[in-house]
């Protein structure tokens, strides 16, 4: 079966920091890997995923990750985060389960950013 | 364009109600999917619509429903509602061009559900 595990289910750092988020799976088949961003009383918005080719992925707001497929890893890394980072992270992945594609996440992250 | 919709917003029901959860996705968009998320389970994919037709449908009991009509437009349904079931539904479109998830989803605001 497929899981997700975020190590952290919380992290704060101070404005202009760098900040990674981690993220492990496991999985005996293919999978696709996702970051996912949730702000404050709103819905999901991607932030980058991993399909193919390129293990560094680049995203939105200076965000990305790299797929480690030997430490089954995905983490997510920002060089300088800024306050607007502050927001709820969920890694995600997907995969073919028997004949049936599922999507998995991990129990999310909480990042917050101290002035 | 306008993005997913989701009505309503929030939603007070008692045990053994059910409850119908509407969604409109991007215009374009012809997959739909449904997650439920709560404190404790976190976020969990219910069921992903594709042409009136379910495609794909994660762990839950046959108590969740739901359906695509024409437009594309979805509704969820719970019925016999636990208290359990409070939470915040949420639904996400697509193109629906891919046969799994490598494409962009994009969500909606959700939908709160309490149970009392």
């Amino acid at each position: 079966a497929q899981s997700v595990t975020q190590l952290d289910s919380q992290v704060p750092v101070f404005e202009e920091a760098p900040v990674e988020l981690r993220c492990n799976y496991s999985s005996s088949v293919s999978v696709y890997l996702f970051w996912y961003v949730q702000y404050p009383n709103q819905g999901l918005q991607l932030l980058l995923k991993y399909l193919s080719g390129s293990t560094l992925v680049k995203g939105i707001n200076g965000f990305e990750a790299e797929f480690n497929k030997s430490q089954t890893s995905f983490h997510l890394r920002k060089p300088s985060v800024h306050i607007s980072d502050t927001a709820e992270y969920f890694c995600a992945v997907s995969g073919l389960i028997q004949g049936a594609q599922k999507l998995v996440f991990g129990q999310g992250t909480r990042l917050t950013i101290n002035p | 364009k306008a993005g997913v919709t989701q009505t309503p917003r929030y939603l007070i029901k008692t045990r053994g109600q059910q409850v119908t959860l509407s969604c409109s996705p991007i215009s374009g968009h012809r997959s739909v999917s449904w997650y439920q998320q709560t404190p404790g389970q976190g976020l969990q994919f219910l069921f992903e619509y594709f042409s009136e037709t379910q495609r794909n449908k994660g762990n839950f009991p046959g108590r969740f429903s739901g359906r695509q009509f024409s437009n594309s437009r979805s509704e969820m349904n719970v019925s016999t509602l636990e208290l359990g079931d409070s939470a915040l539904y949420l639904c996400a479109s697509s193109l629906g061009t891919g046969t799994g998830f490598q494409e962009t989803q994009y969500f909606g605001p959700g939908t709160r559900l309490l149970v009392l």
